[in-house]
C-alpha cells in the first residue's frame, strides 16, 4: 500500500523559513518523480515544485527561489525547504507521487505565516 | 496553459448523470489531462488521467473523454459518494495547472 506522510508544517512568522518532509513507503522511492502542490484555505490546487528520480527540480513560477525541493532516496523522503516565507504562502501543503498526473498524494500538512 | 472548468457548481440527484468540462486554453500534449476527485479535509484522489484511463480502483461509472481542448468526465449514475469536488489538471506543458474546480453537490 503506497502511504505518502508528510511533516514539518506550523505556524511562522513572515520572513520566516520551514522544511517541509513528506516519508513515502510502498513502492519503490527512487524510481519516482515526486511533486508538491499546495491549497490556500477555501482555494484551489496549485503545483508548488517537482523532482524527477534524477533529482532535477522544477519550480512554480511564483516561488521565485525561495524554495528548494530535495530528495533522499535512502530515506524515501522528499523535501520542501521553504524560506522568506509570506501570508501567501498560508495553504495545505501536499506531496505526491510523480510529476505528470499525481497518483497518490499525501494528508497534508498545514503551513500558516502570520504575526 | 488556463484550464476552465465548467459549471463551477453542479446540483443533480442520486443515480442522475453528471457531465463536467474543462477546457483548455491551448492545445494539451499527448491528451495529457486528469482528473481529481476531493472530499471536505481529505486529499484530492487521481480518478483519471491520459484523459481517458481510470486510475487503479477507479469505478467503472466515471469516464473521461476529449474533443480538442474540451475535456470531459462523465460519472453515468452518482452515487452519494460520489457528490465532492472535482479538478482538471494538465501535465503536457511545464507549468503543471489545475482548473478551478467542479462542485457536486446533493439537489
Amino acid at each position: 500500500e503506497v502511504q505518502l506522510l508528510e511533516s514539518g508544517g506550523g505556524l511562522v512568522q513572515p520572513g520566516g523559513s520551514l522544511r517541509l518532509s513528506c516519508a513515502a513507503s510502498g513502492f519503490t522511492f527512487s524510481d519516482n518523480a515526486m511533486t508538491w502542490v499546495r491549497q490556500a484555505p477555501g482555494k484551489g490546487l496549485e503545483w508548488v515544485s517537482s523532482i524527477s528520480s534524477g533529482a532535477a527540480s522544477y519550480y512554480a513560477d511564483f516561488v521565485q527561489g525561495r524554495f528548494i525541493i530535495s530528495r533522499d532516496n535512502s530515506e524515501n523522503t522528499v523535501y520542501l525547504q521553504m524560506n522568506s516565507l509570506s501570508a501567501e504562502d498560508t495553504a495545505v501543503y501536499y506531496c505526491a507521487q510523480r510529476r505528470q498526473w499525481l497518483e497518490y498524494w499525501g494528508q497534508g500538512t498545514l503551513v500558516t505565516v502570520s504575526s | 496553459i488556463v484550464l476552465t472548468q465548467s459549471p463551477g457548481t453542479l446540483s443533480l440527484s442520486p443515480g442522475e448523470r453528471a457531465t463536467l468540462s474543462c477546457r483548455a486554453s491551448q492545445s494539451v500534449s499527448k491528451s495529457y489531462l486528469a482528473w481529481y476527485q476531493q472530499k471536505p479535509g481529505q486529499a484530492p484522489r487521481l480518478l483519471i488521467y491520459g484523459a481517458s484511463s481510470r486510475a487503479t480502483g477507479i469505478p467503472d461509472r466515471f469516464s473521461g473523454s476529449e474533443s480538442g481542448t474540451d475535456f470531459t468526465l462523465t460519472i453515468s449514475r452518482l452515487e452519494p459518494e460520489d457528490f465532492a469536488l472535482y479538478y482538471c489538471q494538465q501535465y503536457g506543458s511545464s507549468p503543471l495547472t489545475f482548473g478551478g474546480g467542479t462542485k457536486v453537490e446533493i439537489k
